[in-house]
């Protein structure tokens, strides 16, 4: 079984629509993070949760919002998706007793495309 | 300000060759330096680092090196193996801060 998952793993959307991206992690982590890549940009985080109640903004937040249900579950919300939001989505976790050395694990990615 | 810049956005290498994929940063508050790998259709995934009060660090097939007067670190993978064809990001921590991230080097193995 994986250790971190995304739902759903593709999607097809409209613009305007709303639309959440979920993850979830066993690993029994405190720490998890929403990133997008596009083509030639690398990874640019969108948002980060050190614990339950935190919530920070990452590079690129603008047009996304997070919530941290659990300290399990990390979701991403698109209000009102846009073309450009057409990307992939990771989702990562990470051990803050280890985040000194950096490692995060990553989840297998959402593929979103905005028509 | 990209603080990790990986100049190179591909590179192609013969099977049993060596493999050097390079990273600069502008950071000197950088604590440790970490490398993963990216296969199509799959999350990144770690594969080596090191700490910015090492200058080597060996893992296998896989040495990182780092030249902290230089802010310069790199990657070697000896003797490449058409599996190591992937995307690889360089990747650089500074504190309780996430991880920062170049734009990655695709490597291309040929058989």
């Amino acid at each position: 079984d994986a250790d971190v998952t995304q739902t759903p793993r593709n999607r097809i959307t409209k613009t305007g629509k709303r639309i959440m991206l979920e993850c979830s992690q066993t690993k029994g982590h405190d720490r998890m993070y929403w990133y997008r890549q596009d083509p030639g940009l690398g990874l640019q985080l969108i948002y980060y949760s050190f614990d339950v109640k935190d919530i920070n903004k990452g590079e690129i937040s603008d047009g996304y919002s997070v919530s941290r249900q659990a300290q399990a579950k990390f979701s991403l919300s698109l209000e009102s998706a846009i073309p450009n939001q057409t990307a992939l989505y990771f989702c990562a976790t990470s051990d803050s007793r280890r985040d000194v050395e950096g490692e995060q694990f990553f989840g297998p990615g959402t593929r979103l495309t905005v028509l | 300000d990209q603080q990790v810049k990986q100049n190179s956005p591909s590179l192609s290498v013969q099977e049993g060759r060596i493999s050097i994929l390079n990273c600069d940063y502008t950071n000197s508050m950088f604590d440790y330096f970490l490398w993963y790998k990216k296969y199509p259709a799959e999350g990144p995934t770690f594969l080596i680092s090191i700490s910015s009060i090492k200058d080597k660090n060996e893992d296998g097939r896989f040495t990182v090196f780092l030249n902290k007067s230089a802010k310069h670190l790199s990657l070697h993978i000896v003797p490449s193996q058409p599996g190591d064809s992937a995307v690889y990001f360089c990747a650089a921590i500074s504190g309780n801060t996430p991880l920062v991230f170049g734009k990655g080097t695709r490597l291309s193995v040929i058989a």
